[in-house]
C-alpha cells in the first residue's frame, strides 16, 4: 500500500508558539491531502482539505488563520498552528489520497503547555 | 452522505474468524464502501473498499449483500495485533470535487482479540 509519513510524531510546545507539521506521500503523488484532529477517545474530525497549488478548504469551525495549510508539492503538505494553546493539544493525522482510496500518516501527537 | 451503524464493541477469540458487521441501509448506488481500522495512538489502516462485488485482499474479506445495505468486514484468523476500532465508511466514487473524495468516521467497532 501507499506510505505517507508524518513528522514530527510528538511535540511539546510553550502556549502561544507555533508548531508546524508536515505530512508526506512517499511513494506516491497526491494533488490531495487532508488533515485530521483527533481527540482523546473520540473519532476522527476532518479538519481541512489541502489541494497542491490553492487555498486550502476548510471545514466549517476550523479557525483558517490558526491552522495554516500549505501544500507546494504533489508530495508535501504543512498544517502549522499558530499561537499555541493547550486547547489545541490533540492528536494530527493527515492524509493523502490516490485515484480511489486515502492513505494515512501515522499521526503527530501535539501538546501544548 | 449515506450513514453506517456499526456496534460499538465486539470480541473475538485468537485464531479464529472476526466477522464485524456494518450497517449502510441508505446507501447510494455511486456510493462504495471503505473499512478502515485504528490501532491505539496510531493513524487509520486502510483494509479494504467495494461496490457490490465481495473483495478480498491479503488482510480481509469484504462481504456486501446483494441489496447492498449492510456488509462484513472478515478478518480470517484473528491475532492480538488485529485489536482495534474497526471504521466502516461509504463513500461516493464521483470525482467531480474534493468534497466527494472525504471520509467521514463514525464511531467505529472496538474489535478485542482475546489470547
Amino acid at each position: 500500500g501507499a506510505v505517507v509519513s508524518q513528522h514530527p510524531s510528538r511535540v511539546i510546545c510553550k502556549s502561544g508558539t507555533s508548531v508546524k507539521i508536515e505530512c508526506r506521500s512517499l511513494d506516491f503523488q497526491a494533488t490531495t491531502m487532508f488533515w485530521y484532529r483527533q481527540f482523546p477517545k473520540q473519532s476522527l474530525m476532518l479538519m481541512a482539505t489541502s489541494n497542491e497549488g490553492s487555498k486550502a478548504t476548510y471545514e466549517q469551525g476550523v479557525e483558517k488563520d490558526k491552522f495554516l495549510i500549505n501544500h507546494a508539492s504533489l508530495t508535501l503538505s504543512t498544517l502549522t498552528v499558530t499561537s499555541a494553546h493547550p486547547e489545541d493539544s490533540s492528536f494530527y493525522i493527515c492524509s493523502a489520497r490516490t485515484t480511489d482510496t486515502q492513505y494515512f500518516g501515522p499521526g503527530t501527537r501535539l501538546t501544548v503547555l | 452522505d449515506a450513514k453506517t451503524t456499526q456496534p460499538p464493541s465486539m470480541d473475538c477469540a485468537e485464531g479464529r474468524a472476526a466477522n464485524l458487521p456494518c450497517n449502510h441501509s441508505t446507501i447510494s448506488g455511486n456510493e462504495y464502501v471503505y473499512w478502515y481500522r485504528q490501532i491505539h495512538s496510531q493513524g487509520p489502516q486502510y483494509i479494504i473498499h467495494g461496490l457490490k462485488n465481495n473483495e478480498t485482499n491479503e488482510m480481509a474479506s469484504l462481504i456486501i449483500t446483494e441489496d447492498r445495505k449492510s456488509s462484513t468486514l472478515i478478518l480470517p484468523h484473528a491475532t492480538l495485533r488485529d485489536t482495534a476500532v474497526y471504521y466502516c465508511i461509504v463513500r461516493p466514487y464521483s470525482y467531480s470535487g474534493a468534497g466527494s473524495y472525504q471520509l467521514t468516521f463514525g464511531k467505529g467497532t472496538k474489535l478485542s482479540v482475546i489470547p
